[in-house]
This record gives C-alpha cells, sequence and structure tokens, in this order.
C-alpha cells in the first residue's frame, strides 16, 4: 500500500510570494491534516480535512488555507510569505472515520523562504 | 504549561544498550498515545498506538502507559546504530479531534 505522498519535496520561495502544496493520502484515507514542523516549535497543527470539509484548525493565520478534493487529495496554500515561514510542512492521512485512527506521515516538503 | 512535555535529549547510548523515552501529559482525557520515530529529512514514522494503560510489545519496542501517573514511555531493546532518529510521543483524547504532539527526543545508538 503506497504511503502519504507529499510534492514538492523542497521549495525555495522569496518573502511576499505564495505557494501551494499537494498531499495524497493513503488509499482509503478520507481525513488529511497539516502541521508545520520548526525546531524550535516542533509540531504545530494547521488543519485538518475531512470529505471536502475543514474538521479543525489550530492557531495560524488567515494566510495559511487549504483544501481537499473529492479524491481525499488536499494542497494547502501560504499566501504572502513570511522569513518565520521557513519550516518543514508536514502532511499526515488517517482513516477518522472511526475515532482515533492514528496518523500517517509524508516525508514533508522542506520551505525556505529568503 | 504545555499539554505534552518530553525531554529533547540529546540522548547517546552504545549498541545493545536498553533505551528509556518518555513524556508526560496534564490532560487525563487522553486515551490513545502514539510513538513516532522520525529521521533526519523524512516525516514521523508510526511505531506504536496503544490505549488507555498498560503495555504493548512490538519486536524490540515496547510502550507502556501509566494514566495515574500521566506518564508513557518507549522502551528500546539492543538498541541498534539504525535505532539513531528523533522520537515523538502523541496521544489524543475519545473525541480524537485533535494529537498533541511532544518536542521529540533525539537518539544517538553509538557503534
Amino acid at each position: 500500500k503506497a504511503g502519504v505522498t507529499q510534492t514538492p519535496r523542497y521549495l525555495i520561495k522569496t518573502r511576499g510570494q505564495q505557494v501551494t502544496l499537494s498531499c495524497s493520502p493513503i488509499s482509503g484515507h478520507r481525513s488529511v491534516s497539516w502541521y508545520q514542523q520548526t525546531p524550535g516549535q516542533g509540531l504545530q497543527f494547521l488543519f485538518e480535512y475531512f470529505s471536502e470539509t475543514q474538521r479543525n484548525k489550530g492557531n495560524f493565520p488567515g494566510r495559511f488555507s487549504g483544501r481537499q478534493f473529492s479524491n481525499s487529495r488536499s494542497e494547502m496554500n501560504v499566501s504572502t510569505l513570511e522569513l518565520g515561514d521557513s519550516a518543514l510542512y508536514l502532511c499526515a492521512s488517517s482513516r477518522r472515520d472511526r475515532e482515533n485512527s492514528p496518523l500517517h506521515f509524508g516525508n514533508g516538503t522542506r520551505l525556505t523562504v529568503t | 504549561q504545555k499539554e505534552v512535555e518530553q525531554d529533547p535529549g540529546p540522548l547517546s547510548v552504545p549498541e545493545g544498550a536498553i533505551v528509556s523515552l518518555n513524556c508526560t501529559y496534564s490532560n487525563s482525557a487522553f486515551q490513545y498515545f502514539m510513538w513516532y520515530r522520525q529521521y533526519s529529512r523524512k516525516g514521523p514514522e508510526l511505531l506504536m498506538y496503544t490505549y488507555s494503560s498498560g503495555n504493548k510489545e512490538d519486536g524490540r519496542f515496547t510502550a507502556q502507559v501509566d494514566k495515574s501517573s500521566k506518564y508513557i514511555s518507549l522502551f528500546i531493546r539492543d538498541s541498534q546504530p539504525s535505532d539513531s532518529a528523533t522520537y515523538l510521543c502523541a496521544m489524543s483524547s475519545n473525541t480524537g479531534n485533535q494529537f498533541y504532539f511532544g518536542t521529540g527526543t533525539s537518539l544517538t545508538v553509538i557503534p
């Protein structure tokens, strides 16, 4: 069974630009969550999508947005990039049609903002 | 106070040693507990998934949950250099609306 796939693996952007990251979940998983990982803050929850609806949201500014498509694939968008947005962005999928299925992570997109 | 506390280490042990990794938490509603292993430049990989209190064993790995003390542990027996990674604990409540992660413990196993 294929794991969670994230593209691209690496991105370099300039302050003020916007970026879109993509995630394909494990087949059969309907929930996709996004996390930001930095050395100082660890894993920070961005949002979760289930059946194309945002189900939970973390404490990030509105510049961070996402969506989920009917095939459960998800995209995350960050507008007006800031230097502090440099991080590893991780996507995780789970079944979530029953409570408390664990998260399965992709290898992330490493975003560098210069 | 953070929901989940984890000693960041770094922890360095000789090959073959028994490793103990720990997390404490403050929310008594947490019922589901997970351990992830993260290699450099990779995403976290699910190692262990347990419910409520007790022990769970999988090969060289044993996960322990003590809900009365709000304390969870991961033991690695006969540690190998390939176990060198960052280990993250995670937990969620029955509603499972959100997962809470520790900051990770960096482990190095020296050959």
